[in-house]
């Protein structure tokens, strides 16, 4: 139990549908992160976000929408996706102190599923 | 651009023959290098973050080294339960580093008993 939790664990969605991901941290973090895994290819980051505010956004199809209400929960809205975007998506937090130092804390992931 | 570069793909150990991990990185200006073990369908774990070269980090079998170039995880008489795959990430540092991670695509490893 790394402290941050995500909801589904599991979604299987068809292209027109729209779904969302939740992600929350109890760790007082204040910056939260989006990435993508793909079978053997390396983390890839969606978005960042540092005291709600985003402030990375890796090229990413408009067909992802992040939503950070604040510091604790993280949002990921899906919607009329393709089946390429079939991949676990992991959620992350950590603290961003002045030095930026700071270790990353991942969440189990949601295995999305696009049919 | 940061590149993360991790040997082998795939490495399969008898239990108690160690070995080494290779993680290869480029990266302007390194904030930290951080070692992660993910099993399947879970997310990564956090086990070692290395900031300067010359710096180690040890924790039960595990050791990780930091060069310049590159960081290395040994793997020191392992058991089945050390199979996951090990995942090797850069933090880029400077005025405008960023705070997110570029990960390698990781080395599988699989322990036999």
């Amino acid at each position: 139990e790394t402290g941050v939790t995500q909801t589904p664990r599991h979604l299987v969605m068809g292209m027109t549908n729209k779904k969302s991901l939740k992600c929350e941290q109890h760790l007082g973090h204040n910056a939260m992160y989006w990435y993508k895994q793909s079978a053997k290819k390396p983390l890839e980051l969606m978005f960042v976000y540092s005291l709600e505010e985003r402030v990375e956004n890796n090229s990413v199809p408009s067909r992802f929408s992040p939503e950070c209400p604040n510091s604790s929960h993280l949002f990921l809205h899906l919607h009329t996706l393709q089946p390429e975007d079939s991949a676990l998506y992991l959620c992350a937090s950590s603290q961003v102190p002045g030095t930026g130092r700071a270790r990353q804390y991942f969440g189990p992931g949601t295995r999305l599923t696009v049919t | 651009e940061d590149q993360v570069t991790q040997s082998p793909e795939a490495l399969r150990l008898q239990e108690g023959e160690s070995s080494s991990l290779n993680c290869s990185y480029t990266v302007s200006g390194l904030r930290g290098l951080f070692w992660y073990r993910q099993d399947p369908g879970k997310g990564p774990e956090f086990l070692f973050t290395l900031y300067s070269a010359g710096e180690e980090k040890e924790k039960e079998r595990l050791k990780a080294t930091l060069t310049k170039k590159e960081s290395f995880l040994h793997i020191t008489a392992p058991k089945p339960e050390d199979s996951a795959t090990y995942l090797c990430a850069v933090q880029e540092g400077g005025d405008t580093g960023r705070r997110a991670l570029t990960f390698g695509s990781g080395t599988r490893l699989q322990v036999q008993p």
